[in-house]
């Protein structure tokens, strides 16, 4: 059973770094790209980066230079690293899994979040 | 970017009642769109891939269509588990986006 899961401090002080994880099961990293998106109170979702399967990463440079992604195949996990947290960053985060069909890129398993909120 | 419009924002429907929900994209995107559901304190769930091609275990009612800019859900037979937000999102180029939902309630 594909599984994924989030885990992570709920709240982070402004101007600190968030550090989430992301655990999957189910499946492989080397054989599958994980994603995080996050959405806002206001449901919004936004797309942050992604992990693909040999170890590359791409970002949305929304982000610029202070969002860094990582994994650990040994332990099934994703990293996510964001600097600099502002209110604006309070957000509830997703991983989520994605292969490349003929169509294109299909995000087809998402874990259940992380809330995390950002305030003093 | 590459905007995705999505419309209307929020919609109600009786039960066994026929609706859609359209994106329209700032730009082609090849068939490069996926709708989601989003049930009340939920993740989002996968319904339809490459603008039409329906996720296993999603019921048939749920249909995807379009082409170029335009994409459209359309939910045959409404059911009270229906009942949720649903997203467009493109992954045609970076950085992939979402439309803003459409919150479909069950009249």
């Amino acid at each position: 059973q594909v599984q994924l899961k989030e885990s992570g401090p709920g709240l982070v002080q402004p101007s600190q770094t968030l550090s989430l994880t992301c655990t999957v099961s189910g499946f492989s990293l080397i054989s599958y790209s994980v994603h995080w998106v996050r959405q806002h109170s206001g449901k919004r979702l936004e797309w942050m980066g992604r992990m693909w399967s040999d170890g590359k990463t791409s970002y949305n440079s929304a982000f610029t230079s202070r969002l860094s992604i990582s994994r650990d195949t040994s332990k099934s996990q994703i990293f996510l690293k964001m600097n600099s947290l502002q209110t604006e960053d309070t957000a509830t985060y997703y991983c989520a899994r994605s292969y490349l069909s003929v169509t294109g890129n299909v995000m087809d398993a998402w874990g259940q979040g992380a809330s995390v909120t950002v305030s003093s | 970017d590459i905007q995705m419009t999505q419309s209307p924002a929020s919609l109600s429907a009786s039960l066994g009642e026929t609706v859609s929900i359209e994106c329209l994209a700032s730009e082609g995107i090849s068939n490069d769109l996926a709708w989601f559901q989003q049930k009340s304190g939920k993740s989002p769930q996968l319904l339809i891939y490459g603008a039409s091609r329906l996720q296993d275990g999603v019921p048939s009612r749920f249909s995807g269509s379009g082409s170029g800019a335009r994409y459209s859900l359309k939910i045959s037979d409404m059911q009270p588990e229906d009942e949720a937000d649903y997203f467009c999102q493109q992954s045609y180029k970076y950085p992939y986006t979402f439309g803003g939902g459409t919150k479909l309630e069950l009249k």
